[in-house]
């Protein structure tokens, strides 16, 4: 059975504090990793697809590199803006997300 | 280019009752997909249209849900009748042609159920 976990599942991070999220991931065959935004209230909002391993994509303070097992989102001096639950899910038979992780920036 | 759609946002029924909700995909989106998210849990995979024909409903709880898509177009989920556990957020997400193409989320639609 494909599986997400991702960790920590929650953050507290200082304004310009960099840090990683991890999401680790069992499937069988996978077909494609995403990393997806999420404000209270509101639907996911997609940030990246990630294909193969090696493969890295980058989008302003935000970049997402993947395994064979893992995906990690890097945030690089993040701002207050960036608070959110940041979701990772992944393609095989079908969708399959994570728990996500609650990430609050403080100023 | 307007996002994906779900009406209504909130619906707040009684054990018993029936629910429908809607999602509009993104226009010439072949792809809609049905999600839910109970109390605190992630987000579950409900079905997969493509343009009006299930392609995969091995997410669909039980019997009581019922997923139609008219002409290719909108979608709806009903919910006959609603149970207690039913209780969530309903997502309804849009992609294009190929299977692992980018979804886009609408807001969701809280369902209570009393």
């Amino acid at each position: 059975e494909d599986q997400v976990t991702q960790s920590p599942e929650a953050l507290r991070l200082q304004e310009g504090e960099s840090s990683s999220l991890n999401c680790s991931y069992t499937v069988s065959g996978l077909r494609g990793l995403f990393w997806y935004r999420q404000d209270p209230g509101k639907g996911p909002e997609f940030l990246f697809t990630l294909y193969s391993a090696g493969e890295e994509k980058e989008k302003e303070r935000l970049k997402a590199t993947l395994t064979k097992k893992e995906s990690f989102l890097h945030i690089t001096a993040p701002k207050p803006e960036d608070s959110a639950t940041y979701l990772c899910a992944v393609r095989g038979q079908n969708f399959v997300f994570g728990p996500g992780t609650r990430l609050s920036v403080l100023p | 280019e307007a996002g994906v759609t779900q009406f209504p946002s909130h619906s707040v029924i009684e054990k018993g009752q029936t629910v429908t909700l809607r999602c509009d995909p993104i226009s010439g989106h072949d792809n809609l997909y049905w999600y839910r998210r109970v109390m605190g849990k992630e987000i579950k995979f409900l079905l997969h249209f493509v343009k009006e024909s299930k392609q995969d409903e091995s997410g669909m709880p039980n019997n009581r849900f019922l997923a139609e898509r008219t002409g290719g177009t909108y979608s709806t989920l009903k919910v006959q009748p609603a149970e207690l556990e039913d209780s969530g957020v309903y997502f309804c997400a849009s992609s294009q042609g190929r299977v692992a193409d980018t979804q886009y989320f609408g807001p969701g639609t809280r369902l209570t159920v009393l």
